[in-house]
């Protein structure tokens, strides 16, 4: 199976900060991430698939970057409601994996 | 699009659940589905894949056995058959769609709805 591990597993930001934070591949994955946002009491969120590629309405302060075995999610001016636990997830193969998460608090 | 998970509630070990994820929205048959489970306080863990026309069926080793995904083209619906549960199946439970493509042999899915999830407590 393909290990998926974040970095770190939280961090204190403030409003307005740029926040980056790292997914690494137990093995190449080419493209084949995603990254959810989920905050507690709810469903994750889908953000970004292929890497980069933002899902549909999801605000242009995120980006997605890696390809291969190293990643990064960044949010370059964090907002109050981007505090939350966000997810990377391969798709390469199955069984399909999810890194521990990266929570997001308020500093 | 909208996933709504039902079926959910307190079972004991080594019973049965039925889980059921009705949908609306999109062109159901279309589209391939997964189920996925959150333990209370942990990450989230892929359980399960259907493709369309139920032709294509993966499990995580966790539930291999155990339990049974399914779909119902004709209800829009996606099942989720867990028997003989444990302790450790106690989670949310969220269905997802896929949305993807395929390269020559190689198709690649990703999650672009979920639903709102169904808590399983799995307790004697």
């Amino acid at each position: 199976d393909i290990q998926m591990t974040q970095s770190p597993s939280s961090l204190s930001a403030s409003v307005g900060d740029r926040v980056t934070f790292t997914c690494r591949a137990s093995q190449d994955i080419s493209n084949n991430l995603a990254w959810f946002q989920q905050k507690p009491g709810k469903a994750p969120k889908s953000l970004i698939y292929a890497a980069s590629t933002l899902q549909s309405g999801v605000p242009s302060r995120f980006s997605g970057s890696g390809s291969g075995t190293d990643f990064t999610l960044t949010i370059s001016s964090l907002q109050p409601e981007d505090f939350a636990t966000y997810y990377c997830q391969q798709y390469e193969r199955y069984p399909l994996t999810f890194g521990g998460g990266t929570k997001v608090e308020i500093k | 699009v909208q996933l709504v998970e039902s079926g959910g509630g307190l079972v004991q070990p080594g019973g049965s659940l039925r889980l059921s994820c009705a949908t609306s929205g999109f062109t159901f048959n279309a589209f391939s589905l997964n189920w996925v489970r959150q333990a209370p306080g942990k990450g989230l863990e892929w359980l399960s894949y259907i493709s369309t026309s139920s032709s294509v069926i993966y499990y995580a080793d966790s539930v291999k056995g155990r339990f049974t995904i399914s779909r119902d083209d004709a209800q829009n619906s996606l099942y989720l058959q867990m028997n003989s549960l444990r302790d450790e199946d106690t989670a949310v439970y969220f269905c997802t769609r896929d949305v993807g493509y395929c390269d020559g042999n190689r198709c690649y899915r990703w999650i672009d709805n979920w639903g709102q999830g169904i808590l399983v407590t799995v307790s004697s």
